[in-house]
């Protein structure tokens, strides 16, 4: 069956460093893969989608990797705040199809 | 513009209650979403409509749940005889563009639903 797994339930990192977070899949063929933020108590907020074709993908302090061989995504954020604090998740699309597939997320905090 | 909303933001029913939840999605958008999340999990797809249509419901547990799109713009998930594990967030999502082209999502805040 298909399975989404994202790298431990939490990260901890200092202030300035870069997060890493890890979307691993496997029994999936996505056209694309998505990256959301989510605070408690709020919906999901979408940060960046990278295509099959793409291997990379940046915004601002944000970069995505996708390495379908290894089936793989890779999630950073340089320069990390406190605010950057929150879960983020991967979700993984197929094309032409209704649903997004999401992971289970990776919770960050940024310590000052 | 305004996002996604939903409501009500929080719903506590008994157990064996029938229960609504609205979804207004942004004006114009194609595809919307309904994705229920338990706590320390991620959404879990439910059902997706692109304008009126429902084109996939595979995700609804099963038959007690159901969910329309009568006019392609407002939608509402019903559960009817509302059990224990039914209690779970539920999120709705729209998409300016029809689902497996490549659209971000935008997320309403969830309806949190407690059935005692």
């Amino acid at each position: 069956s298909q399975k989404i797994e994202q790298n431990s339930e939490a990260l901890n990192i200092q202030e300035g460093k870069t997060a890493t977070l890890t979307c691993n899949y496997t029994n999936y063929s996505p056209a694309y893969l998505q990256w959301y933020r989510q605070d408690p108590g709020r919906g999901p907020v979408f940060l960046l989608l990278i295509r099959e074709n793409e291997k990379e993908k940046r915004k601002e302090r944000l970069k995505v990797t996708f390495d379908t061989t290894l089936k793989q995504s890779l999630f950073h954020i340089t320069a990390s705040q406190p605010a950057d604090s929150a879960t983020y998740l991967c979700a993984l699309d197929a094309a032409n199809a209704g649903k997004s597939t999401f992971g289970d997320g990776t919770t960050l905090t940024v310590k000052p | 513009g305004a996002g996604v909303s939903q409501s009500p933001r929080y719903k506590v029913a008994k157990r064996g209650q029938d229960v609504a939840l609205r979804c207004d999605p942004i004006s114009g958008h194609v595809s919307l979403f309904w994705y229920q999340q338990a706590l320390g999990q991620g959404p879990e797809f439910l059902t997706y409509f692109q304008n009126e249509a429902q084109l996939d419901k595979s995700g609804l547990p099963s038959d007690r749940f159901f969910a329309e799109r009568p006019e392609g713009s407002v939608s509402t998930l019903k559960i009817q005889r509302t059990q224990q594990e039914d209690s779970a967030v539920y999120l709705c999502a729209s998409s300016l563009v029809s689902s497996g082209t490549g659209g971000e999502q935008y997320f309403g805040p969830g309806t949190r639903l407690t059935v005692t």
